[in-house]
């Protein structure tokens, strides 16, 4: 168990630009989750994948938020026309489908648009 | 609007004495509660949780109390110790946009444990 991974751990971007982060969850876990953090406030749902099919993105915060699952393994999450609203941590989290109290965290990817 | 809402944004407690941690929600629909543990520069941690069935959960020196009437829950950690000084964040599942195990997050409790 390596736990969950995402990279990159901070990025610093332009506004306008397109930025993509990936997430490589624990091996065996089938579920896939996007959270995102802005400062003092808790954890904000984003999407979540069941294998390689994504089964809520309705909490997406615009058409320019998209995220994949390709093999059902690791995901990643684009931001395109960056914003500096969109300047957050941005968490991915794994587990087995029905264990929410097993419901792993990466450190995240604090990305920061100027 | 919050359907999680931790209303004390920090907490300082001696160490040795109890830590109670608080969290009013508003949504009748969340089926499951949680609590996650976040040091600086990590992830959540999972700590503890509690089904809406249930009204108490023990785990070692960390307890969670449901009050479903009230709509609260609350986490007593004792005795506090330094290490338990971070970030509390109550979450809880259900109805809520979440997805199927989809978390709400409250805004989280900075415990603070002093020597």
């Amino acid at each position: 168990d390596t736990g969950v991974s995402q990279d990159p751990r901070h990025k610093i971007t332009k506004r306008g630009q397109n930025v993509t982060f990936r997430c490589d969850p624990i091996s065996e876990h089938n579920r896939l989750y996007w959270y995102r953090q802005t400062l003092g406030q808790g954890p904000e749902f984003l999407t979540y994948f069941q294998n390689e099919a994504q089964l809520e993105k309705s909490r997406l915060l615009s058409d320019r938020f998209s995220a994949e699952r390709p093999k059902g393994s690791f995901s990643t999450l684009e931001i395109q026309r960056t914003e500096q609203g969109d300047s957050a941590m941005y968490l991915c989290a794994s587990s087995r489908q029905g264990a929410v109290e097993k419901l792993f965290f990466g450190s995240g990817t604090q990305l920061s648009v100027l | 609007d919050q359907q999680v809402k931790q209303n004390s944004p920090s907490l300082s407690v001696q160490e040795g004495r109890i830590s109670i941690l608080n969290c009013d929600y508003t949504n009748s629909m969340f089926d499951y509660f949680l609590w996650y543990k976040k040091y600086p520069a990590e992830g959540p941690t999972f700590l503890i949780s509690i089904s809406s069935i249930k009204d108490k959960n023990e785990d070692g020196r960390f307890t969670v109390f449901l009050n479903k009437s009230a709509k609260h829950l609350s986490l007593h950690i004792v005795p506090s110790q330094p290490g338990d000084s971070a970030v509390y964040f109550c979450a809880a599942r259900g109805d809520s946009g979440g997805g199927a195990d989809g978390l709400t997050f409250g805004k989280g409790t900075h415990l603070i444990i002093q020597p």
